[in-house]
């Protein structure tokens, strides 16, 4: 246990769906991370959050989008994906940047048929 | 483009065995480099972070070295268990971000 949840662990969800993944984290962590893993390739940052504020979109598209209510919560919502959006999507928090270990939550493991 | 690389990409080695991977990154506007064990069904895990040329880290049976100025970084585990099966993860910490190397894949066999 790492202190970070993420809901739901798997997900299958159509081309034209609309669909949320939530993380939380109980650590009091300043800093939230979106990661994706995709089959064969690197952890790929998508998002960083830092007290609430995004600080960082890796050229992310627009289908996929972030929300920071609080410094606990991060949610991650999802529109007309492409059956290429399917891989692992890792929740992360962090004290505060790089020079600070981050903690990881389970991942929701995600297919779009 | 700013990568990462790590190597070897996987390895198989004997319970008993010492071993020892590479993560080579940049070395222009270094912050910190972060090493990972990921087991199977879990989540990473942080095992290091380092941020001064000539860092040496250690826990337990694992030690991390790092050289910044030519841009690389050694984990080494001794007498590897069959517990220390996993992917070691590297992470380049640049601009408030990581980069992360696509992983060093370890098999200890009992």
């Amino acid at each position: 246990e790492t202190g970070v949840t993420q809901t739901p662990r798997h997900l299958v969800m159509g081309m034209t769906n609309k669909k949320s993944l939530k993380c939380e984290q109980h650590l009091g962590h300043n800093a939230m991370y979106w990661y994706k893993q995709s089959a064969k390739k690197p952890l790929e940052l998508m998002f960083v959050y830092n007290f609430k504020e995004q600080t960082e979109n890796n050229s992310v598209p627009s289908r996929f989008s972030p929300e920071c209510p609080n410094s606990s919560h991060l949610f991650l919502h999802l529109h007309t994906l492409q059956p290429e959006d399917s891989a692992l999507y890792l929740c992360a928090s962090s004290q505060g940047h790089q020079t600070y270990e981050q903690y990881f939550g389970p991942g929701t493991r995600l297919t779009v048929t | 483009i700013l990568n990462v690389e790590q190597s070897p990409q996987s390895l198989h080695v004997q319970e008993g065995d010492s071993t020892n991977f590479t993560c080579s990154f940049p070395s222009s506007n270094f912050y910190a480099l972060h090493w990972y064990r990921w087991e199977t069904a879990k989540s990473p895990e942080a095992l290091f972070v380092m941020t001064l040329n000539g860092d040496e880290k250690k826990k337990g049976r694992i030690s991390a070295t790092l050289n910044t100025k030519e841009g690389y970084s050694y984990l080494y585990i001794k007498g590897s268990q069959p517990e220390d099966s996993a992917t070691y993860l590297c992470a380049w910490g640049q601009g408030g971000k990581l980069i992360f190397g696509q992983g060093t894949e370890l098999s200890v066999k009992p």
